[in-house]
């Protein structure tokens, strides 16, 4: 069964650097997202993408964060900036199509910034 | 915002009994999700429920939706050791026509053999 990948499973970065996350998602689908889960708390949504473009962003998804498909398999999640409380799993998700579809999660990359 | 909220937090059986958990959120919504996950692990999509749905069932998983009292519930039939994981609720608003989760904190369920 197709499966969407994230690499790397676990990144340690040094505050104030950028990191970026990267994702495959599952190759016919057409809606990508990103979500973080501190740990012991809630999985929440940061941002959709969808047509080389964001269609929903959450007030977590600021200007530190950006996103982008560089190519066609591709989905990238940058963080300038790094702060310690960015420390958390991120995970990436696909859907085939958007509203009242099930969404397809990867493993996740761990984040700790020290 | 809308929130989806589970209970029990913890729950603990064995093997081959039924395991009832129950989501309540805020707002209205387009649909709700349930998920699992395993300890280190995604979240893998079990059952999707839309507004107009009162009851779905897939397997050993029936799960039910009240917008009246905006609240849902799923029930997993005679668990074996292997449903031992965290479960999830998402709603989903669609506010948009786009697709944005809210998940609650989950319930812990522990099958004991």
């Amino acid at each position: 069964e197709p499966e969407v990948t994230q690499t790397p499973s676990h990144q340690v970065t040094q505050m104030g650097q950028e990191v970026i996350l990267r994702c495959v998602p599952i190759s016919n689908h057409l809606y990508f997202y990103w979500y973080r889960q501190i740990l012991g708390q809630k999985v929440e949504f940061l941002v959709s993408f969808y047509n080389n473009e964001i269609s929903e962003k959450s007030e977590i998804f600021d200007d530190q964060f950006s996103v982008e498909r560089p190519d066609g398999s591709n989905f990238t999640l940058k963080i300038r900036s790094t702060k310690l409380e960015d420390s958390a799993m991120y995970f990436c998700a696909s859907s085939e199509q958007g509203l009242g579809q099930p969404q397809h999660f990867g493993d996740g990359t761990r984040l700790s910034i020290l | 915002s809308q929130q989806g909220e589970e209970d029990p937090q913890a729950l603990s059986i064995q093997e081959g009994e039924n395991a009832t958990m129950n989501c309540s959120y805020k707002t209205s919504i387009n649909n709700l999700q349930w998920y699992r996950q395993n300890s280190g692990r995604g979240l893998v999509h079990l059952i999707l429920i839309r507004s107009n749905e009162r009851e779905k069932h897939s397997g050993r998983l029936r799960v039910t939706l009240d917008t009246s009292k905006k609240s849902s519930s799923l029930l997993i039939t005679a668990s074996r050791a292997a449903d031992t994981a965290s479960y999830f609720c998402a709603t989903d608003a669609g506010n948009s026509g786009y697709s944005t989760l809210t998940f609650g904190k989950g319930t812990m369920l522990l099958v004991s053999p």
